[in-house]
């Protein structure tokens, strides 16, 4: 199985200030049919997870501007330019290229 | 508007059986490949089974198969999970999500605890 390792693991911050996660894969992500199937999801506390950006830099519709997605190959990261308080929550890379389909640990972001 | 109501989560003893629901509509449930995912404690997200849009073809994660089975009726917009021989580390929520190779939909999951 494709292994996602995120760092860091835990990201305490200030609001207005930026923020970054990245998310390293085993093996590449570059699906034989072009696209790398690598994707960001946020889960807030008491909420199920939410697709934030698909296929590395692609916001979902709804998602802030503020949230962008970059990387390729096995190296992907993800930022955000200024944090509010509603983006708490856990942050996980997931990679649909390699079945099965898998997810980082997660990253818990903070307010300081 | 596309929803995901995923039901029958409950406590079991260990080696038992459960079967979850979930019922979708605002889409064409049968244009699209569905999957299972579960958030348990210790392994966080784990994509658990996937299934093509007619059925046809079935793909699980290698530690669950020949346990739990993915099944779907198109005729009633419904994703089912069979589980069998549950442990303890089966304890999770289930979520049943749209499957495009990611997941951009996901109900609110529904709770299974396997205790004594």
């Amino acid at each position: 199985d494709v292994v996602m390792t995120q760092s860091p693991l835990s990201l305490p911050v200030t609001l207005g200030q930026p923020a970054s996660i990245s998310c390293r894969s085993s093996q590449s992500l570059v699906h034989s049919d072009g696209s790398t199937y690598l994707h960001w999801f946020l889960q807030r506390p008491g909420q199920s997870p939410r697709r934030l950006i698909y296929k590395v830099s692609n916001r979902d519709s709804g998602v802030p501007d503020r949230f962008s997605g970059s990387g390729s190959g096995t190296d992907f990261t993800l930022k955000i330019s200024r944090v509010e308080a509603e983006d708490v929550g856990v942050y996980y890379c997931m990679q649909g290229t390699h079945w099965p389909w898998t997810f980082g640990q997660g990253t818990k972001v903070e307010i300081k | 508007e596309v929803q995901l109501v995923e039901s029958g989560g409950d406590l079991v003893q260990p080696g038992g059986s459960l079967r979850l629901s979930c019922a979708a509509s605002g889409f064409t449930f049968s244009n699209y490949w569905m999957s299972w995912v579960r958030r348990t404690l210790g392994k966080g997200l784990e994509w658990v089974a996937n299934i093509k849009t007619d059925g046809s073809e079935r793909y699980y994660v290698d530690s669950l198969k020949g346990r739990f089975t993915i099944s779907r009726d198109n005729a009633k917009n419904s994703l089912y999970l069979q589980m069998n021989s549950l442990t303890a580390e089966d304890t999770a929520v289930y979520y049943c999500v749209i499957d495009d190779r990611g997941a951009p939909y996901w109900g609110q999951g529904t709770l299974v605890t396997v205790s004594s």
